[in-house]
């Protein structure tokens, strides 16, 4: 069963907005992450984030984590045509596989 | 620098026949995965390796099976498909000797349609 909710299901903004995913997920964590997959593409890693960490950045993107919420918010600044993808969040807990969630699909129109 | 590499691309196969999807990394890590992805479903777990020479079912295993056939290589069999197995599917790896807490690498995805 999934873990991870995204939310929005999907996003349409222009180019140069900011563009906000959040996930929410139901027990607890030891890692969340975030992966990007364009269409017809693998997934490709763009975050990590610790459950004893609250945010954590990575050029345009900022991630924050609150585990008292559980729940994760991916923002990506001053976005682009090239951001348009499928973000997908994933939680971790102790030696057991990701749990992956549904997805947003982000559409940045220039 | 290949990563993970997944063959064939697309495949299309008839109700009941058999068919091995390949995976391969060249990454030397100890974890590999495989999921399928649906359309509004995300990706689900079918099988892992935890390392070499171990296997685990994940969420949805009903239908297929797996061999870890070296640290590389772990293959996905279907036994005899059926038309619910049209997906999208995906192989993964992950350096766990770092810990479980490290990001997992993926192959373009195998198309596979059952008629």
């Amino acid at each position: 069963s999934q873990q991870g909710e995204e939310d929005p299901q999907a996003l349409s903004i222009q180019e140069g907005e900011n563009a906000t995913m959040n996930c929410s997920y139901k027990t607890s964590i030891n890692n969340l992450q975030w992966y990007r997959q364009n269409s017809g593409r693998g997934l490709v890693h763009l975050i990590l984030i610790r459950s004893n960490e609250r945010e954590k950045h990575s050029g345009r993107l900022r991630v924050t984590l609150d585990t008292s919420k559980k729940s994760s918010s991916l923002l990506i600044t001053a976005s682009r045509a090239a951001d348009t993808a499928s973000y997908f969040c994933a939680t971790g807990a102790g030696n057991t596989p990701l749990v992956f969630g549904k997805g947003t699909r982000l559409s940045v129109i220039a | 620098n290949a990563g993970v590499t997944q063959t064939p691309k697309f495949q299309v196969l008839k109700t009941g026949q058999s068919m091995t999807l390949q995976c391969a990394q060249d990454m030397n890590h100890n974890s590999m995965y495989w999921y399928r992805q649906d359309p509004g479903m995300g990706l689900r777990l079918i099988y892992y390796s935890a390392s070499e020479g171990t296997t685990d079912k994940g969420e949805v295993p009903n239908g297929y099976n797996v061999s870890r056939l070296n640290k590389r290589e772990f293959s996905l069999r279907l036994e005899s498909a059926a038309p619910s197995q049209t997906s999208v599917y995906f192989c993964a790896s992950l350096d766990s000797e770092g810990g479980y807490g490290q990001p997992q690498h993926f192959g373009d995805g195998t198309r596979l349609s059952i008629l």
